[in-house]
Formats: C-alpha cells, sequence, structure tokens
C-alpha cells in the first residue's frame, strides 16, 4: 500500500491561512469518509486534529477545518498562529487489511 | 485522562528480538481496538498492526507480517508487540494508539519508545 501524497512543505504569515493537500486512491481516499489529519510537534507524539474528513475533536482549535473531493483531502489552517509551526500528516482507512495508510507529511512553517 | 505509556524500546543487534509494552490508562482499555505505529528518525508514519478488543482478530503491515506479534492483557491493561527477526529498517520510534469507538480513526497516542537495530 503506497503512502498518501502530500506536498513536503508549506508556509504562511501569521494571520493567513494555508491548505495542505492529501493525494490517494481510490482504494483509500476516495472510498472511505475516514480522513484524519494529525499534528506533531517535534519529538512530540502526533495529535488528532481532524477527524471524518471534516470533524474536529474537542479542544481543537475551529481554525483547523477539513475537505476533500474524489481522491483529494485537504487541510486548512485559518488564521495561522505560531504554535501552528509543526508536521502535519493525512491518513485514510484502506480497508480491514491494511487498516490505515498514512501521507508522508507537511512541514507548515509559520512565517 | 487517556494516558498511554510505551516501553521496552532500546538498541538491538540484527537478527535479535524484543518486546514492546504499552500501559494504558484513564479510559477501559478493554473496550478499544488498539494499534501500533512506527516512524523511522526523520520519515514519516507507518501503520504496523492492529488488535481487536479481546485479542481475537489481529492484522499486520506486509512489512511486518510473520515477524511481528501484537498481543494484549486485558486484566492488565496493557497491549504488547513481539519483534523477531528484526533487521536496521525496523529501526523507529513505535507508538501505541488507540482506535475511536465509532472505528476507523487513530485517535490517542502514546509518547513512543525507540528501537534501533543495529550491530
Amino acid at each position: 500500500q503506497s503512502a498518501l501524497t502530500q506536498p513536503p512543505s508549506a508556509s504562511g504569515s501569521p494571520g493567513q491561512s494555508v491548505t495542505i493537500s492529501c493525494t490517494g486512491t481510490s482504494s483509500d481516499v476516495g472510498s472511505y469518509e475516514y480522513v484524519s489529519w494529525y499534528q506533531q510537534h517535534p519529538g512530540k507524539a502526533p495529535k488528532l486534529m481532524i477527524y471524518e474528513v471534516t470533524k474536529r475533536p474537542s479542544g481543537v482549535p475551529d481554525r483547523f477545518s477539513g475537505s476533500k473531493s474524489g481522491n483529494t483531502a485537504s487541510l486548512t489552517v485559518s488564521g495561522l498562529q505560531a504554535e501552528d509551526e509543526a508536521d502535519y500528516y493525512c491518513s485514510s482507512y484502506a480497508g480491514s487489511n491494511n487498516f490505515v495508510v498514512f501521507g508522508g507529511g507537511t512541514k507548515l512553517t509559520v512565517l | 485522562e487517556v494516558q498511554l505509556v510505551e516501553s521496552g524500546g532500546t538498541l538491538v543487534q540484527p537478527g535479535g528480538s524484543l518486546r514492546l509494552s504499552c500501559a494504558a490508562s484513564g479510559f477501559s482499555f478493554s473496550n478499544y481496538w488498539m494499534h501500533w505505529v512506527r516512524q523511522a528518525p526523520g520519515k514519516g508514519l507507518v501503520w504496523v498492526s492492529r488488535i481487536n478488543t479481546d485479542g481475537s482478530s489481529t492484522s499486520y503491515a506486509d512489512s511486518v507480517k510473520g515477524r511481528f506479534t501484537i498481543s494484549r492483557d486485558n486484566a492488565k491493561d496493557t497491549l504488547y508487540l513481539r519483534m523477531n527477526s528484526l533487521r536496521a529498517e525496523d529501526t523507529a520510534v513505535y507508538y501505541c494508539a488507540s482506535e475511536s469507538l465509532e472505528g476507523a480513526t487513530i485517535d490517542y497516542w502514546g509518547q513512543g519508545t525507540l528501537v534501533t537495530v543495529s550491530s
């Protein structure tokens, strides 16, 4: 199972919005409404930011939003803040055998 | 508060074996499917294995199938990963993680334990 495709880097200035894409196939992103996004700061564990394409866990700011069209999912971070600087990983359910496939990660830099 | 605390990571020689543990607290461990996910140094996340609530059903990534065994002890609220025939490419931080009750989403993660395979 190939990893989902994410851009290696993204950036924006404080207060701006940035969107990170995540491209899969008809076997994963395109077939299921189970796309998640994780935030990972250096040396820390991943933190769930978005699940089931658009849902936010309790405590995650509404500046974070998700969407999906066809085989591509997207994470948008609005009103960028310094603490948003981190690596972001997408994932998709990929069936009962492989369960989940992750993207390669995108390093978000707040300029 | 959900807590997942991994242990057991260390330096091991190629071909060696290791058992990782993950102590769970703050939730009803026996009701949740559990996972292991790994991250090689400077690389991305890779799903490793999954186990159902009573341990009767497991699945593995192709890269570890036949070498790794996931198990759990619900009486001890602990998840395990037995790793045999270790290779250099197994070097990674191994995270224990829980799956949401709704399914198909890995939600809570431990802090990880580092396994280094090197001679």
